[in-house]
C-alpha cells in the first residue's frame, strides 16, 4: 500500500519569507513517481511538479524548489520570498509507475499574509 | 502540454435525478483515466480506474452501481452520478493517464440540493 504523509496541515507565514512544505511518502515500488500540485480556492488543481524515482536531483523553478531524498523518503517543497498569490492548499502525491495511480497526501494550507 | 477538459465544471442537480459528468482528453489518447473525489477541505480520493473498452474497476467503498463510468473511447470518459443525493455533493476530478505521465482536469463542483 501507498502512502503520502504531509504533516504540515497549515502554515502562515508573511509575504517575502520563505517556507517549506514537507512530504513523506511510503512506497514498496522501485518505479514511482512523485509530484506536487497547488489548488487555489477555485479548485482547479494546478501542476507544479513531477519527478520520477531515479531522479534526484533537486530542481529550482523561480521561486520554488523541491529536494527529493530517497533515502528518507521525502519530497519536499519551498518557496523563496513567498507572495500572497501563494497561498493555497499544496498537495504532494505519489503515482505508480505502470498503473498511474496517484495517492494523495492531505494537503497543507498555505496562507501567505501581507 | 496535454490537456485534458471536463464538462460541466459546476451543476446543481435535485435530489434524486442523476448527473453525467464528462472527461475528455484534448490532444492524446488516453487507454487509462481515473476519476477522484473531493470532499471539502479533504484530500483526494481515488473512486475508479478507466479503462477503454472495459468496465472500470472500482476503489474498496465506491458504489458501482451509484457511479457509473463509461470510458467508450480513448478520449472521452464519463461519470454518472445515479440517484444523487446531498451527501454525493464534491468536487470530482478525472485524470488521463499515457505511458509515463498523468493530466489532470480542472474538476466538476456537484452540488445536490
Amino acid at each position: 500500500a501507498q502512502k503520502v504523509t504531509q504533516a504540515q496541515t497549515e502554515i502562515s507565514v508573511v509575504e517575502k519569507e520563505d517556507v517549506t512544505l514537507d512530504c513523506v511518502y511510503e512506497t514498496r515500488d522501485t518505479t514511482y513517481y512523485l509530484f506536487w500540485y497547488k489548488q487555489p480556492p477555485s479548485g482547479e488543481l494546478v501542476f507544479l511538479i513531477r519527478r520520477n524515482s531515479f531522479d534526484e536531483q533537486n530542481e529550482i523553478s523561480g521561486r520554488y524548489s523541491w529536494n527529493f531524498q530517497k533515502s528518507t523518503s521525502s519530497f519536499n517543497f519551498t518557496i523563496t520570498a513567498s507572495q500572497v498569490v501563494d497561498s493555497a492548499v499544496y498537495f504532494c502525491a505519489l503515482s505508480t509507475y505502470l498503473a498511474g495511480k496517484s495517492t494523495f497526501g492531505d494537503g497543507t494550507t498555505l496562507t501567505v499574509k501581507p | 502540454g496535454a490537456v485534458v477538459s471536463q464538462h460541466p465544471s459546476r451543476v446543481i442537480c435535485k435530489s434524486g435525478t442523476s448527473v453525467k459528468i464528462e472527461c475528455r482528453s484534448l490532444d492524446f489518447q488516453a487507454t487509462t483515466m481515473f476519476w477522484y473525489r473531493q470532499f471539502p477541505k479533504q484530500s483526494l480520493m481515488l473512486m475508479a480506474t478507466s479503462n477503454e473498452g472495459s468496465k472500470a474497476t472500482y476503489e474498496q467503498g465506491v458504489e458501482k452501481d451509484k457511479f457509473l463510468i463509461n470510458h467508450a473511447s480513448l478520449t472521452l470518459s464519463t461519470l454518472t452520478v445515479t440517484s444523487a443525493h446531498p451527501e454525493d455533493s464534491s468536487f470530482y476530478i478525472c485524470s488521463a493517464k499515457t505511458p509515463g505521465e498523468q493530466y489532470f482536469g480542472p474538476g466538476t463542483r456537484l452540488t445536490v440540493t
